[in-house]
């Protein structure tokens, strides 16, 4: 199983700060995805990056992939409290399915 | 289009009942998998299939059985529910197998009592 390790675990931020979350992993992947989970509901694509290096912008939320295809980064400029949820990263794991990291969970307060 | 749809939303079960968990998409995606989630542990797969008639195991299996007679649907037996399968489930579908264009049904609440 390929692991990612996402950090921080958990993250408490006010409104208009900026935040970057890491997925990082010792194996190189083909392609890595971020997700977005508000209580009570399934995880939500993102985004995905799929070139090392590959910069990827959604608004206010940046995606990177690193240049060695073994991490990643978010990076939301200006939290809002909408912002608030579980940030998962997934890479394709063997077999035709997702390796998921824990998650961080973001909470924004106004 | 109703994407992926779990049914159903919530279940108690007492320890060794069996059930099935519902599992229908609409996108006519190929790729289907389960996963359950638990605190602190993440997502976890459980099955997945490739297509219809094509099932394997993922990370953790034991406990479920799953098949696939449709393309559309994918659902997942538990055999003898035990106190350990207490979980929230989700399934899966995607059109090509990196994942691409991977949406998650809402999810299954169960408790094993």
């Amino acid at each position: 199983t390929q692991l990612l390790e996402q950090s921080p675990q958990f993250l408490s931020i006010q409104e208009g700060e900026n935040l970057t979350v890491y997925c990082n992993s010792s194996s190189v992947f083909s392609s890595l995805q971020w997700y977005r989970q508000e209580p009570g509901e399934g995880p939500v694509l993102l985004v995905t990056v799929v070139t090392g290096g590959e910069v990827k912008k959604l608004k206010r939320l940046t995606f990177q992939f690193g240049d060695a295809r073994k991490d990643s980064s978010l990076h939301i400029t200006a939290a809002q409290p909408g912002d608030t949820g579980l940030y998962l990263c997934a890479g394709p794991a063997s077999g035709y399915a997702l390796n998921f990291g824990k998650g961080t969970s973001l909470l924004v307060t106004p | 289009n109703a994407g992926v749809t779990q049914t159903p939303k919530f279940q108690v079960l007492k320890t060794g009942q069996s059930m099935t968990l519902q599992c229908a998409q609409d996108m006519n995606h190929e790729y289907m998998s389960w996963y359950r989630q638990d605190p602190g542990m993440g997502l976890r797969l459980i099955h997945y299939s490739v297509g219809a008639g094509i099932t394997d195991q993922g990370e953790v299996p034991n406990g479920y059985n799953v098949s696939r007679s449709t393309t559309e649907d994918f659902p997942l037996r538990l055999l003898s529910a035990a106190p350990s399968q207490t979980s929230v489930y989700f399934c899966a579908s995607s059109y090509d197998y990196r994942g691409n264009g991977y949406t998650f049904g809402s999810g299954t609440r169960l408790t094993v009592v």
